[in-house]
C-alpha cells in the first residue's frame, strides 16, 4: 500500500503562473517530508523540506505547506518558468535512520 | 563542499553475469547511505541503507546485496542478475535521519 501518494502523474502550467503539485501521506507518524526534482536520466535533486512542527516552509521561489490535519503537503513554484520543467518527487522520513518514502512523482511541464 | 560519485553511467549485463556498482562521498565522514532503484514509470523504493561501515539493512528481498567497506564507500553487488535487476540505481547519502538526502547521477542498468 501507498504510503506517500501524488495523484497527478502530469501538471502544464504557463510560464510566470503558479504550479502546485500535491502530495497526501498515510502514516500520521511521519514528521518530516522532502521535495525533490529530477531530469531524465540524473539524481534526484533536493528543492526543500519541511518539519511536522511547521506549516510553512519557502525558500525563494519554492514554498511547501504542510496540513498535518489532512495529511497533505503542497509544493508551490511561482513563477514558473521553463527550465522548472520536471518530475518532482514528494518525500516522507519514515524511520530515525532516514529512510525516505516516496511517490511516484508528477511531472510538471511549464510552457513559454 | 560535499559531492557524491557513482559510476559507470550506464550498464548492459547479460542475465546471470555478476554485478558490481560502486558509490562514494567526498567532502563528509560518516555518512548515512542508501541504495535506491527506480523501475520504468515507477517512484524510487529503497533498496539497502548504511548507517556505518559494515552495517547494512536491506528494505525488501531481492537477489542483490550491498557492503560498505570503507566509510565513504557504498557497493550493490549481485552474484547473478536476473532480468527484473534492469533499472535506474542511485545511491545517496545524509548526514543523518530527517536531514535531506542527496543523490548520484544514477546507473542505468539493462539487463538483457
Amino acid at each position: 500500500d501507498q504510503q506517500v501518494k501524488q495523484n497527478s502523474p502530469s501538471l502544464s502550467v504557463q510560464e510566470g503562473r503558479i504550479s502546485i503539485l500535491n502530495c497526501d501521506y498515510t502514516n500520521s507518524m511521519f514528521d518530516y517530508f522532502l521535495w525533490y526534482k529530477k531530469y531524465p536520466a540524473e539524481g534526484p535533486t533536493f528543492l526543500i523540506s519541511i518539519s511536522s512542527i511547521k506549516d510553512k516552509n519557502e525558500d525563494g521561489r519554492f514554498t511547501v505547506f504542510l496540513n498535518k490535519s489532512a495529511k497533505h503537503l503542497s509544493l508551490h513554484i511561482v513563477p514558473s518558468q521553463p527550465g522548472d520543467s520536471a518530475v518532482y518527487f514528494c518525500a516522507a522520513d519514515g524511520g530515525s535512520q532516514g529512510n525516505l518514502i516516496f511517490g511516484k512523482g508528477t511531472k510538471l511541464s511549464v510552457k513559454p | 563542499s560535499q559531492t557524491i560519485h557513482q559510476w559507470p553511467a550506464t550498464l548492459v549485463q547479460p542475465v546471470g553475469s555478476p554485478l558490481s556498482l560502486e558509490c562514494t562521498v567526498e567532502g563528509t565522514s560518516n555518512p548515512n547511505l542508501y541504495w535506491y532503484r527506480q523501475a520504468a514509470g515507477r517512484g524510487l523504493q529503497l533498496l539497502f541503507y548504511s548507517v556505518g561501515i559494515g552495517q547494512i539493512s536491506s528494505e525488501v528481498p531481492q537477489n542483490l546485496s550491498a557492503s560498505r567497506p570503507q566509510d565513504r564507500q557504498f557497493i550493490l553487488s549481485s552474484k547473478k542478475l536476473l532480468l527484473s535487476d534492469s533499472g535506474f540505481y542511485l545511491c545517496a547519502w545524509s548526514h543523518s535521519g530527517r536531514t535531506p538526502q542527496y543523490f548520484g547521477a544514477g546507473t542505468r542498468l539493462s539487463v538483457l
